[in-house]
């Protein structure tokens, strides 16, 4: 099913400093790209999200950088903060219809 | 966005049983998805459950094993039939964002374990 990549798999940052996850997908028909954010025992939540006629968008910390001649992009959160630490998902799909889930990057960030 | 209610959020089973999770939204949604989420895997689409048609199955998940019901625009049930401990894993419901807009918004998850 995975038509998306994701990596790292893992993050280690300091407080203070910049997250940034890549995600790679295959599908040119995709037309959404979600990203989102998973604490434990919860489910995900919807953090920021992309179409694919802007290469940038950013809300407050979180930007997500969109490269479609690449089939690339990326979340970037600046200034993180401990209570960033969860798991981050990109996602994409067509038409709102079967999102297609990245395998998720384990952030955690450092006090 | 919707809201949803997901229930139980966690059971442990023991093999052999079946277990139904129920998804209640606090508005009319047209599409509901449900999904497995492995420990610390991503996040599978086990099917599509559109009101008054049966659901739309992924490659590798079948009607037999994982019924769902879809009464209604609000609420949606997904069973998981014969468990074994292969079947331990968070299953959310998932909805489209009410209004046409794009995203979905998902429950809290059933924890399930199978002993």
């Amino acid at each position: 099913q995975q038509q998306v990549k994701q990596s790292p798999q893992s993050l280690i940052v300091q407080k203070g400093g910049i997250s940034i996850i890549n995600c790679a997908y295959e599908n040119t028909a995709f037309d959404y790209f979600p990203w989102y954010q998973q604490f434990p025992g919860k489910g995900p939540a919807l953090l920021i999200a992309i179409r694919p006629d802007v290469s940038e968008k950013k809300e407050g910390r979180f930007t997500i950088s969109f490269n479609k001649s690449a089939k690339q992009f990326s979340l970037h959160i600046m200034d993180s903060q401990p209570g960033d630490s969860a798991t981050y998902f990109c996602a994409a799909s067509y038409n709102n219809n079967d999102m297609r889930f990245g395998a998720g990057t384990r952030l955690t960030v450092k006090p | 966005s919707a809201v949803i209610s997901q229930k139980p959020s966690r059971d442990i089973c023991q093999r052999g049983t079946s277990l139904t999770i129920q998804c209640q939204v606090d508005s009319q949604v047209t599409m509901m998805f449900w999904y497995r989420q492995q420990p610390g895997q991503s996040l599978t689409l086990i099917a599509t459950a559109n009101q008054g048609s049966e659901a739309t199955y992924e490659s590798g998940f079948v009607i037999d094993k994982f019924p769902i019901s879809r009464p209604n625009l609000t609420f949606s049930t997904l069973t998981v039939s014969n468990m074994s401990p292969e079947d331990s894993s968070i299953y959310l419901c998932s909805v489209e964002e009410p209004g046409g807009i794009y995203g979905y918004t998902f429950g809290s998850g059933t924890r399930l374990t199978v002993v």
